[in-house]
């Protein structure tokens, strides 16, 4: 199993610019979240999804849109970068109860410029 | 609405020394469950401790160990004679038990064990 795999590891992009952050798990999980990571802030959810077809906001989705066609991936979307969205982004899966541990992708570092 | 707070911001001890982190939560919920993670250095996410709500039952792991408190909603993480590997981020999170599972973590405590 390659749990759950993200990609690009880095990414540079400029204000305006669009782009998708890749996420995939080959565990079978339903649930499945983005997270964004700034020093200081811990860990803050940005979207996250029940299962395909479903999907929910988190506490800071605004510039990320997200959508999911199969159980295996979770795309996030930033349709016009900003240098406010510079961070960390983890993407995450888990099964379908509050008490299943999360299991966390490598991350994404990205710098909007 | 819940939140999680970890008011240590950094901890640096020497070596062989006990440390404790503290972790204080909020939420109106009667069933949740409260999460330990480790970053080391290289960046991952590695899950330390789960623990529901209704066992507060400490736990002891090797060096590790976990002392829950919901008369004071807290759930502290002690490591024992710490070594250089233990330099980590340590995090705190709790989620709910209803509906989709949405971790809310605290900022995180930057832990140094100097040799």
């Amino acid at each position: 199993n390659a749990g759950v795999t993200q990609t690009p590891k880095f990414q540079v992009l400029k204000t305006g610019q669009s782009m998708t952050l890749q996420c995939a798990q080959d565990m079978n999980h339903e649930y499945m979240s983005w997270y964004r990571q700034d020093p200081g802030m811990g860990l803050r959810l940005i979207h996250y999804s029940v299962g395909a077809g479903i999907t929910d906001q988190g506490e800071v989705p605004n510039g990320y849109n997200v959508s999911r066609s199969t159980t295996e991936d979770f795309p996030l979307r930033l349709l016009s970068a900003a240098p406010s969205q510079t961070s960390v982004y983890f993407c995450a899966s888990s099964y379908p109860t509050g008490s299943s541990e999360q299991f966390f992708g490598p991350g994404t570092r990205l710098t909007v410029l | 609405a819940q939140k999680v707070t970890q008011a240590q911001t950094e901890i640096s001890v020497v070596e062989k020394e006990d440390v404790t982190l503290d972790c204080v939560y909020e939420t109106r919920d009667t069933t949740y469950y409260l999460f330990w993670y480790k970053q080391p250095p290289s960046g991952e996410l590695v899950f330390l401790i789960r623990r529901n709500s209704f066992d507060e039952q400490n736990e002891i792991s090797g060096r590790y160990s976990w002392n829950f408190q919901k008369s004071t909603s807290s759930f502290n993480f002690t490591i024992t004679a710490s070594q250089v590997v233990d330099s980590a981020v340590y995090f705190c999170a709790l989620s709910e038990s209803q509906g989709a599972q949405k971790l809310v973590f605290g900022q995180g405590t930057r832990l140094t064990i100097n040799p």
